[in-house]
């Protein structure tokens, strides 16, 4: 992998679905692995930084998992509601600026 | 703090005329970013700043852009001249020294070059 990945491209669920999706990324040179939440019209805002293998960070019914060795991160949504409609980035992070996914864009439907 | 500042939000202009858009850091981050977002590329880094300094322009498309930093708590996005195909969505993110590397972004600026 070269670049960072993000699958899938969108999804829609029904409100009091769980979901996920994936981030892949190169595993060489890690640093760090960024998730930001995008809202339509708002600026990204940073969901969870995760730095060592294994990490699972949680907040509220969002919870995100890090494998480094094998290069992806899982983002949870558990009991999805409209309000968590928008587009998910991961971002891979080093010494170099942060490398961004194109995102995931959750349509959570009422 | 107030976080990231961008001017202005929005932007319409005519083809040909000179865009400057303005960010404006979070006081004592030594590191900025210019982004535009377009919905064939998402997220792209055109530019980045160290310490003021120009690290990195690589994203920049094309001559017609120029960005500037001439001090910590001001840098300028400039597109001269301006092209319907710039239309998109810019922003100005910031970071500091962390370990995270964490970026704050600011609200953006979308701009129509019609």
């Amino acid at each position: 992998i070269l670049n960072v990945e993000q699958s899938p491209q969108s999804l829609h669920v029904q409100e009091g679905d769980s979901t996920n999706f994936t981030c892949s990324f190169p595993s060489s040179n890690f640093y760090a692995l960024h998730w930001y939440r995008w809202e339509t019209a708002k600026s990204p805002e940073a969901l969870f930084v995760m730095t060592l293998n294994g990490d699972e960070k949680k907040k509220g019914r969002i919870s995100a998992t890090l494998n480094t060795k094998e290069g992806y991160s899982y983002l949870y949504i558990k009991g999805s509601q409209p309000e968590d409609s928008a587009t998910y980035l991961c971002a891979k992070g080093g010494n170099t600026p942060l490398v961004f996914g194109k995102g995931t864009r959750l349509s959570v439907i009422a | 703090d107030a976080g990231v500042i961008q001017s202005p939000r929005h932007e319409v202009t005519e083809m040909g005329q000179e865009v400057t858009l303005r960010c404006k850091p979070i006081s004592g981050h030594d590191y900025l970013f210019w982004y535009r977002q377009t919905m064939m590329r998402g997220l792209e880094l055109l530019i980045y700043f160290n310490n003021n300094v120009p690290i990195d322009d690589s994203g920049m498309p094309e001559d017609r852009f120029s960005a500037k930093m001439p001090n910590a708590s001001f840098s300028t996005l400039k597109i001269q001249p301006s092209e319907p195909r710039d239309s998109a969505v810019y922003f100005c993110a910031s970071r500091g020294v962390s370990l995270s590397n964490e970026q704050f972004f600011g609200p953006g600026t979308r701009l129509t070059v019609l």
